[in-house]
Parts: structure tokens; C-alpha cells; sequence
């Protein structure tokens, strides 16, 4: 069955970075973009952008271009996610999903904490 | 002004239909468009509900009842995700969702109660 599953919370200082891992199994890793989504307590949905696995591309919100990184590991089938230059405003609970639309399987999600 | 529009939050009774509308900015014209309706209950990621463009153009997704659907209302520039035969379980966050200049946006949420 397919399954995506990320890495532990993290909590971080203001002005780090984080990096958040998606494990994928049970389809051709290849064969889908990965997104990422991130939801913070009491706001809504925000897409972060996406990462084609086979190519490599990839393409970010406009708010988040110059501090995020999307890159892969075809070789273990998982997906990195790396936010810099963190602020409270960045704490959230982010997502890892199959697809670009309609992005069917999602990880569980990871808790990042931006904290002094 | 954002991109996608939905009201806050919406109460319906058990049994009842819901109509959870999602407007699309001024000048970004609904019928261009597939909208992707997503939910999210507490401590869960979200669900794929369905895709809606046109009655020829739709999807629901594996697994999801055929209470749920899509429509559009162009005199609105608005997408529709209507729930019929509400269940408690239908109690959740839910978004719609677009591809728009090489991104996709996300409306605001609406939070149904079903009681």
C-alpha cells in the first residue's frame, strides 16, 4: 500500500533551518511530483511547492523562493524538505503528499517549532 | 484581495445538505478552472475529496462517498462542494483549492459543524 512517512518534530531557534524527510513506499517514487503543504495552528492551508523525483525540478510559492529547498534520494525513495532563515511564523505542522493536484496520499505530518 | 474566498465556518443538521461555496478572485474566471476540494479533521493530514471543472470534467476520489460532489455557479465565479445526507463524521476543516500562476493556492478553510 502506498505510504509516505515523514520525520520526527522538530524544534528550532529563530533563523535556522530545518530539513524534514519523506519516506515513500508502495508506488514508483519516480513516477509522482511530491508537494508540501504546511498548516499552522488556527490558520488554514499553505502550499509550500513541489518536487518532480524523477527530474529533480521544482517549483516554490512565491513567499517562500530563496529560503526553500526541495531534493531528493531516488536510491531510498525519499523526498527532503529544507526551510531557512526560520521565524515564529514558521511553525507548523508540515506535509509531505503524492501529486501536484489532487494529491491523493499524504505523511502524517511533522511538527516544527520555531521557539527562543 | 485572495485569490480564493470561503466563509469561515457553516452548521448544518444531520441528514441535511451542505453547500460549501469557494469564490475565486475578481478576474480569475471559474470556468478556466478545476477546483480540488480537500478536508481536514483535528490531528489528521488532509483527504482528496474530488476535482470539479465541468460535469464532463470531475473526479471523485478513491474511497469518497458519492454524497459528495462538485458544481459551479459562474453568475458567483464560485466552486460548490455539496455534501448531501450529513454525517457527524462530515464534521471538519475543508478546502478548495486551484492551480493558478504556477501555483497552488488554497482558500481559507471552511469549518463545518454538523449538529
Amino acid at each position: 500500500q502506498v505510504q509516505l512517512v515523514q520525520s520526527g518534530a522538530e524544534v528550532k531557534n529563530p533563523g535556522a533551518s530545518v530539513k524534514v524527510s519523506c519516506k515513500a513506499s508502495g508506488y514508483t517514487f519516480t513516477s509522482y511530483d511530491i508537494s508540501w503543504v504546511r498548516r499552522a495552528t488556527g490558520q488554514g492551508l499553505e502550499w509550500l511547492g513541489w518536487m518532480n523525483p524523477d527530474s529533480g525540478h521544482t517549483g516554490f510559492a512565491q513567499k517562500f523562493q530563496g529560503r526553500l529547498t526541495m531534493t531528493r534520494d531516488t536510491s531510498i525513495t525519499t523526498a527532503y524538505m529544507e526551510l531557512s532563515s526560520l521565524t515564529s511564523e514558521d511553525t507548523a505542522v508540515y506535509y509531505c503528499a503524492r501529486g501536484t493536484w489532487g494529491t491523493d496520499f499524504w505523511g502524517q505530518g511533522t511538527l516544527v517549532t520555531v521557539t527562543s | 484581495q485572495a485569490v480564493l474566498t470561503q466563509p469561515s465556518s457553516l452548521s448544518a443538521s444531520p441528514g441535511a445538505s451542505a453547500s460549501l461555496t469557494c469564490t475565486l478572485r475578481s478576474g480569475i474566471d471559474v470556468a478556466s478552472y478545476r477546483i480540488y476540494w480537500y478536508r481536514q479533521k483535528p490531528g489528521s493530514p488532509p483527504q482528496y475529496l474530488l476535482r470539479y471543472k465541468s460535469d464532463s470534467d470531475n473526479l471523485l476520489a478513491s474511497g469518497v462517498p458519492s454524497r459528495f460532489s462538485g458544481s459551479k455557479d459562474a453568475s458567483a465565479n464560485a466552486g460548490i462542494l455539496l455534501i448531501s445526507g450529513l454525517q457527524s463524521e462530515d464534521e471538519a476543516d475543508y478546502y478548495c483549492m486551484i492551480w493558478h500562476s504556477s501555483s497552488s493556492v488554497f482558500g481559507g478553510g471552511t469549518k463545518l459543524t454538523v449538529l
